[in-house]
């Protein structure tokens, strides 16, 4: 059974970073095609995709987020960290990870958790 | 800047069928999006329906379907269900890793 879930820090202050794990189970990080991705979702709003890093370390982000976001990779955890700098109220909102199949698919998604930016 | 367009809302009657569509707000969706469709209902997370335009995810049944039409994506359910109102969400893959999710479709069954 492919299982995701996000942990980490639920509120933080503007300016601060944020950094979110995603610890997976049932495949591998390191098969070819696959990939982690994050998505959030702002309060009553769309989903908005984020970023994904694939079995071969290569990272691709939003474009508007530019150098705020950061994705790595821990095989030996099974574990995906998310890390944005810099964080706004406007980043508040539920972040989740997604398995990537076959480098282009979304397949399983986390239970994602809930972020707030608040001083 | 690419949108990707979805109807905000829709309604069905149960039995009824109805297709869901996405597009883009310049230029035509094709297989080469590999567009998906996924499901949210209200404080849950999103759970994938079709995937590769027209691939069931594991679990949906049959009477879930994507394809082309037109210069669209289309998601059609077959004979609604009260468990299908929720919102639709698509997402198209814009090449070099990148995706864009449409605004997603709220259907209610009534």
């Amino acid at each position: 059974q492919i299982t995701l879930k996000e942990s980490g820090r639920t509120l933080v202050k503007p300016t601060q970073t944020l950094t979110l794990t995603c610890s997976v189970s049932g495949f591998s990080l390191n098969t070819s095609g696959a990939g982690v991705g994050w998505v959030r979702q702002p309060p009553g709003k769309a989903l908005e995709w984020l970023g994904v890093i694939y079995w071969d370390d290569h990272q691709r982000n939003r474009p508007s987020l530019g150098t705020r976001l950061t994705i790595t990779r821990d095989t030996s955890k099974n574990e995906v960290v998310l890390r944005m700098t810099n964080m706004d109220v406007v980043d508040t909102g539920t972040y989740y990870c997604v398995r990537i199949r076959d480098l282009l698919h979304f397949d399983n998604w986390g239970q994602g958790t809930a972020v707030t930016v608040s001083s | 800047q690419t949108v990707v367009t979805q109807e905000p809302s829709f309604s069905v009657s149960p039995g009824e069928t109805v297709t869901l569509t996405c597009g883009l707000s310049s230029g035509s969706v094709s297989t080469s999006h590999y567009p998906s469709w996924h499901q949210q209902t209200p404080g849950q997370a999103p759970r994938t329906l079709i995937y590769n335009t027209r691939t069931h995810s594991s679990g949906v049944p049959d009477r879930l379907s994507g394809s082309i039409l037109g210069n669209k994506a289309a998601l059609t359910i077959t004979g609604a269900q009260a468990d299908d109102e929720s919102h639709y969400y698509c997402v198209l893959y814009m090449g070099s890793g990148l995706w864009v999710f449409g605004a997603g479709t709220k259907l209610t069954v009534l």
